[in-house]
């Protein structure tokens, strides 16, 4: 079975581009998060998807990121403009949530690790 | 404000040689405890959800148990494969959202 799909596994790029992270969750999960994962602040929930509806952003650090998700199959996190202290790995997770989607087991894919020079 | 702190940081120890890992928190109103396993370059993989104190769950060399305080990850006679970082998180009532700790880096000798 395929697990959650995150592209690209690296990027490297330069202060004030736009970075666009991508994933594709687990078919049938309605529920899916987005992480951002850095030595000083461990693993942090930035927003949290639910039958493709934002139902949590408050982990969002700021107005440069966004995120979206147009479909129960394809999610994105947009960082605009980028700045150094943006450099961390984003993880895209997802589950089959009924009701509580925090209590479910979640499924993670193998991240983004995003570098901003 | 709900806290996650794992200890210890890093855990060395020989193949064969059990040991503990801890995960104390502070929320109001437990809704649930999740352990998580991470290896390097890789996502978090999922373990076990804890729910009340006395709760207690296993999967192979792994069991973890949960009092109203802290969480325990027991690892018996562990064996190299089982060297990763373990994650702790909780989700209580008055969060809206799931907090990770740190982690514990677990290595295993052979």
């Amino acid at each position: 079975d395929a697990g959650v799909i995150q592209s690209p596994r690296h990027e490297v790029t330069e202060m004030g581009q736009e970075v666009t992270l991508r994933c594709k969750p687990i078919s049938g999960h309605n529920s899916l998060f987005w992480y951002r994962q850095t030595m000083m602040r461990g693993l942090e929930l930035l927003i949290y998807f639910n039958n493709n509806v934002p139902i949590d952003d408050s982990g969002m650090p700021e107005d440069r990121f966004s995120a979206k998700m147009p479909n129960a199959s394809f999610s994105t996190l947009k960082i605009q403009p980028s700045e150094p202290r943006d450099s961390a790995v984003y993880f895209c997770a997802s589950t089959l949530a009924g009701g509580q989607a925090y209590n479910q087991p979640q499924h993670f894919g193998d991240g983004t690790r995003l570098s901003i020079l | 404000e709900d806290q996650v702190t794992q200890s210890p940081e890093a855990l060395r120890l020989q193949e064969g040689e059990s040991s503990s890992l801890n995960c104390s928190y502070t929320v109001s109103g437990l809704r649930g405890l999740f352990w998580y396993r991470q290896d390097p370059g890789k996502g978090p993989e999922f373990l076990f959800t804890l729910y009340s104190a006395g709760e207690e769950k296993e999967k192979e060399r792994l069991k973890a148990t949960l009092t109203k305080k802290e969480s325990f990850l027991h690892i018996t006679a562990p064996k190299p494969e089982d060297s990763a970082t373990y994650l702790c998180a909780v989700w209580g009532s008055s969060a809206s959202k799931i907090i990770f700790g740190s982690g514990t880096r677990l290595s295993i000798r052979p």
